[in-house]
């Protein structure tokens, strides 16, 4: 079964500072992989996904993931931090399986406190 | 605009009763999903369908389920609530395909008492 690790529960950082949030994953076959986040009191919503092509991925708000397939990592990055990425970040896996369909696999998510 | 609406928004139960979370969307989507957050589990997975008469277990699926009786909607109930059921519970949906996000609910959240 596939599964998803996110090491850095709560991160605080300061404006303009750099982010940097890890994602494992386990599985050893072709994956999808997306980064979710969660600002106070909303739900969900994409930041950017990866499925084939150029690992570097650009999202919305100037964020970034790289996938690498020989670390099974997805990392999130942001070169310079505002108070409004206050939010928190969920790394997601789906492994595709017969016919397209998805079964998506959430980390337990990464707190990011911005501090003005 | 295309959108997914959860209700209630809030809900207060008492331990034993039945409750209904309803989930609809109007993407027109095949896949629909719920999902229980929680601190320290992130997102996990109860139920999710694939389409029409389709229903699926997920991880957590104990004590819910589900019913897909039309492309719409996907309503979530607990058949005797229980105070560990307290929690934030997320409906999603997606295209079919391997490659799709996931659009999310409001959420709803749910305590039993």
């Amino acid at each position: 079964a596939q599964s998803v690790s996110q090491h850095n529960h709560h991160v605080i950082l300061s404006e303009a500072a750099s982010l940097e949030l890890g994602c494992n994953y386990s599985y050893g076959g072709t994956v999808n992989l997306f980064w979710y986040v969660q600002y106070p009191g909303q739900h969900l919503q994409l930041l950017l996904k990866y499925f084939s092509g150029d690992p570097l991925v650009k999202g919305i708000k100037g964020f970034e993931a790289e996938f690498i397939k020989s670390k099974f990592s997805f990392n999130l990055r942001k070169p310079s931090v505002q108070w409004s990425d206050t939010a928190e970040y969920f790394c997601a896996v789906n492994a595709p399986f017969s016919g397209g369909y998805q079964k998506v696999t959430f980390g337990t998510g990464t707190k990011l406190q911005v501090i003005p | 605009d295309a959108e997914i609406t959860q209700s209630p928004r809030h809900k207060i139960t008492e331990t034993g009763r039945q409750v209904t979370l309803a989930c609809h969307q109007t993407w027109n989507h095949n896949n629909m999903f719920w999902y229980r957050q929680d601190l320290g589990h992130g997102l996990r997975l109860i139920h999710y369908s694939y389409g029409v008469h389709d229903t699926n277990k997920g991880e957590v699926s104990d004590g819910y389920s589900v019913s897909r009786s039309n492309t719409e909607d996907l309503p979530l109930t607990l058949e005797s609530a229980a105070s560990s059921q307290t929690s934030v519970y997320f409906c999603a949906s997606s295209e079919a395909g391997d490659t799709s996000e996931q659009y999310f609910g409001p959420g709803t959240r749910l305590t039993v008492t």
